[in-house]
């Protein structure tokens, strides 16, 4: 059973261009979370993505966006790029509430190293 | 809103001996979850232990165990006879519970812990 995969593992990118990262959610998940963790830090939520939508967003500006296909997977867009992005950017999927009180856990992914130069 | 303190950004301990990270946190709600993630250097972060707030029940899952003080919004995280393999950033963190949650998950700064053969 394949864990949640991201690509690519690793990207420079200079001030100002864009970047798209994807993530596939380990099988029978549907539901996709976004982090950013900037080194020596505690990941910060982006941004979930479930039945193809937003569902809750964290304190990022719009220069975040996202996408979830039909088949569960998920793209992270960043635009214009600004050196404080440079972060390890982690997935993570999990299956969505069953009666609004369920535990479900969030399964990580190993993450996108991105640096911005 | 929540927020999660790690105050020791590093720690150590000998090999086979037993340590205690700390953890305290800040909420108005009464129903939660609270998590203890490790994160080696290959980056994935992993489920270590999980508490649920409802439940005076310290969670122990083999070597690992909590101290779950609901009152003292306080969540040590404690490793006993620690192997070489147990080094990592270790990570606290809080999530709401109940209908509609996300499962967005509110991460401490993290914890370095270092283990001496």
């Amino acid at each position: 059973d394949a864990g949640v995969t991201q690509s690519p593992t690793h990207l420079i990118k200079t001030r100002g261009q864009q970047v798209t990262l994807r993530c596939s959610p380990k099988s029978g998940h549907d539901t996709v979370s976004w982090y950013q963790q900037a080194l020596g830090q505690g990941p910060q939520f982006i941004f979930q993505y479930y039945e193809e939508e937003e569902r809750q967003r964290g304190n990022f500006p719009d220069r975040f966006s996202g996408h979830q296909f039909p088949n569960y997977s998920s793209e992270l867009n960043v635009n214009a790029l600004l050196l404080g992005d440079s972060a390890l950017y982690l997935c993570a999927s999990s299956l969505a509430l069953a009666g609004g009180t369920a535990y479900n856990e969030q399964f990580f992914g190993p993450g996108t190293r991105l640096t911005v130069l | 809103a929540q927020t999660v303190t790690q105050s020791q950004p590093e720690m150590s301990v000998q090999e086979a001996e037993t340590v205690t990270l700390s953890c305290t946190y800040d909420t108005s709600e009464s129903d939660y979850y609270l998590f203890w993630y490790k994160q080696p250097p290959s980056r994935q972060m992993i489920l270590v232990i999980r508490q649920e707030a409802y439940k005076q029940q310290n969670a122990t899952e083999n070597r690992f165990s909590v101290n779950f003080q609901k009152a003292a919004k306080s969540f040590s995280l404690k490793i006993s006879d620690s192997q070489l393999g147990d080094a990592a950033m270790y990570f606290c963190a809080y999530r709401s519970y109940g209908s509609g949650n996300t499962g967005k998950l509110i991460f401490g700064q993290g914890t370095t812990l270092q283990v001496k053969p």
